[in-house]
Formats: C-alpha cells, structure tokens, sequence
C-alpha cells in the first residue's frame, strides 16, 4: 500500500518568516495530494491540495510544489503568522476501482513565534 | 456551504454501555467517511460509506458499527468498548468516492471509555 513520509516531524519559526515542510509517497500511481492544517482540539481543514498533472500550486501565502519524479510534495507557507500555528498533514491518494483511500503523513507541528 | 456536523461534541461511556455517534452533511456528496485520531496522530481511516453502501471497513472491530440511514446521514454505534478506543471520532463526506474528491471533516466527537 501506500506509504507517506513527512518531515519535519516539528518545526518552530519566527513569525514573517518562511516554513516549508516535506513529504514523500511510495505509490507511482498516487495522484492527488492535498494538505490539511488541524489546530489545537480542532477538525482538519483543507488548506491547499494538487493533483498529478500540475506541478505548483498557490493560495496567497501557501503553495505546493509536486515533482512526480522524485514522489515528493512540499507545502510553503511564506510570511508565517502566529495562527498559522497548527498541525499540518500531507497526503496522497490514488484511484483505484470504486474505492478510496487517503494516506496520511504523519504530521508536523508548526509554531510560529511572535 | 462545506458543513459536516457531527454531535455530540463530547461523550463518556462505561465499557458496558450502548451509545451512538451522529453525523450530517447537506452538500449532496455521496461518499462518508468515519476516521478515528488519536492524540498527536493523523487520522485513521475506520469506513468508507459510497452511495449508503459500506464500501471499505478497514478491518475495525465489531465492537464499531456504521449505519447509513440516508446520503445526508451517519451514525456510528458504539458497544462494549475498550479505554483505548478513547479519541477523537471524525466524519467526514465528499462529493464522490474517488481520488481527487476533497475531503471535508467534521468537528468530530470526543470519546472518553471509562
């Protein structure tokens, strides 16, 4: 099955400045990846997601970049602000017959420090 | 709208109780999803609904049961469960079964077994 690997597991910046964080999928066949931000008690909430045939995508101050090659996506979040503190989860999923399913990474924790 | 309302918010039951977790959503997707997260965890996929048909049980147990009464409805019917299965219960729904289909999250439920 598929397989997604993310790093930094934390990652602590100061606030203005960039954060980029990195994740890796094992299936060729993946072929969409969105990113999810979840504060503290809180629902996962879709910020951003890319599919296979793009290869970067932007929202104001968040964008995803996809090498298809290399199976790996990164999320960049430009000017960080303090409520942009939260856990971030990438994921992958590929068709597959009439099912679905949505592999996670294992998440980082942003904090953003005034 | 992107509106998934799960209640309740908060539940505590004894290991011989019989409780139920409700869930609703109203954008006409035909795909529902409950997921389980445990603290500093991403999301555990637990069963896929498509079109009110159970279409995935990722091997959870019997003690966990999904009913789809209607598209717009979910219910999970907890019986004799165990203090691990303490966490956050999410549901969720999108418009398709399928990659590539955004996921929306629900606020999700809070269980305590005790």
């Amino acid at each position: 099955g598929e397989n997604v690997e993310q790093h930094p597991s934390t990652l602590s910046v100061q606030e203005g400045d960039s954060a980029v964080i990195k994740c890796t999928y094992s299936d060729s066949a993946s072929n969409y990846f969105p990113w999810y931000k979840q504060e503290l008690g809180k629902r996962p909430q879709l910020i951003i997601d890319i599919r296979s045939n793009v290869g970067e995508k932007k929202d104001q101050r968040i964008a995803v970049t996809l090498n298809k090659t290399a199976k790996h996506f990164s999320l960049h979040i430009t000017e960080t602000q303090p409520e942009d503190s939260a856990v971030y989860f990438c994921a992958a999923s590929r068709s597959g017959g009439s099912n679905y399913k949505l592999t996670f990474g294992k998440g980082t924790l942003l904090t953003v420090n005034p | 709208d992107t509106e998934v309302t799960q209640t309740p918010k908060h539940l505590v039951m004894g290991m011989t109780n019989k409780k139920s977790l409700k869930c609703e959503q109203h954008m006409g997707h035909r795909a529902m999803y409950w997921y389980k997260q445990k603290a500093k965890k991403p999301p555990e996929l637990m069963f896929v609904y498509s079109y009110e048909k159970l279409s995935i049980n990722e091997s959870v147990p019997s003690r966990f049961s999904p009913e789809c009464p209607n598209s717009s409805l979910l219910n999970l019917h907890l019986h004799a469960l165990q203090p691990e299965d303490s966490a956050l219960y999410l549901c969720a729904s999108s418009q398709r079964d399928g990659s590539g289909n955004t996921i929306y999250f629900g606020e999700g439920s809070w269980l305590t077994v005790v």
